[in-house]
């Protein structure tokens, strides 16, 4: 089983949609969790971190359920620029080495 | 501008001949690391430094070498290449090893082709 998993996609949905995506990680003493975007054949840039209470960042909003460890990562009113792979990456155990999940596709047409 | 800098962005290269990618950062970062993406794969962690002179496996060690003579360069080599090491490669660096919610950066990549 991976560390962390992530169902590669592609989401296709229309400008405007709401798309949600979800993660599991496998070991239950990860602290620390993020969301990463790539764009196609470009470095991961760090999205934004995912904190135990949820947090919003705008239109993007991250959840966290620890006791089924899965994390969430919601797109509301989704743009063009939004198209890209997003990756949920996670602290192994309680050490700050990150596992980084490989990538849910996220198509947004016109 | 703060940035991870790698160098060359594309590779093509015979299995065997030693190579070097290079990865600079200009941010003051003491950890810095290496990956490598393959479809599938995700990114898999090859080495990390968290300090000068201070470095350690990664998951996937096997067939490269890395130093850090200076906190601000931390260059891949690859002895002796072979057709498996094609791969995508990036070099990221972090304030701190201790606080990834800074997040890390990384450099724009390097494509390697291993024939």
């Amino acid at each position: 089983r991976k560390e962390v998993e992530q169902d590669p996609g592609p989401f296709n949905v229309p400008e405007g949609a709401t798309v949600a995506f979800n993660c599991t990680y496998s070991n239950s003493a990860s602290q620390s969790f993020f969301w990463y975007r790539q764009d196609c054949r470009k470095e991961p840039k760090l999205l934004m971190s995912v904190y135990s209470s949820g947090n919003e960042d705008g239109r993007f909003t991250a959840q966290l359920n620890r006791a089924s460890q899965y994390i969430s990562l919601l797109i509301r009113d989704s743009k063009l620029s939004d198209s890209a792979t997003y990756l949920c990456v996670v602290n192994r155990d309680s050490s700050y080495k990150l596992i980084f999940g490989s990538g849910t596709r996220l198509l947004v047409r016109p | 501008e703060a940035q991870v800098t790698q160098n060359p962005r594309y590779l093509i290269t015979v299995t065997g001949k030693k190579l070097t990618v290079t990865c600079s950062q200009n941010m003051n970062h003491e950890y810095m690391s290496w990956y490598r993406q393959d479809p599938g794969l995700g990114l898999r962690q090859i080495y990390y430094s968290m300090n000068v002179e201070v470095t350690d496996k990664g998951d996937v060690p096997e067939g490269y070498k890395v130093s850090r003579k200076e906190k601000r360069n931390f260059p891949l080599i690859l002895e002796s290449p072979s057709p498996n090491q094609t791969s995508l490669y990036f070099c990221a660096s972090s304030l701190f090893f201790g606080q990834p919610n800074y997040g890390y950066t990384f450099g724009s990549g390097t494509r390697l082709t291993v024939v």
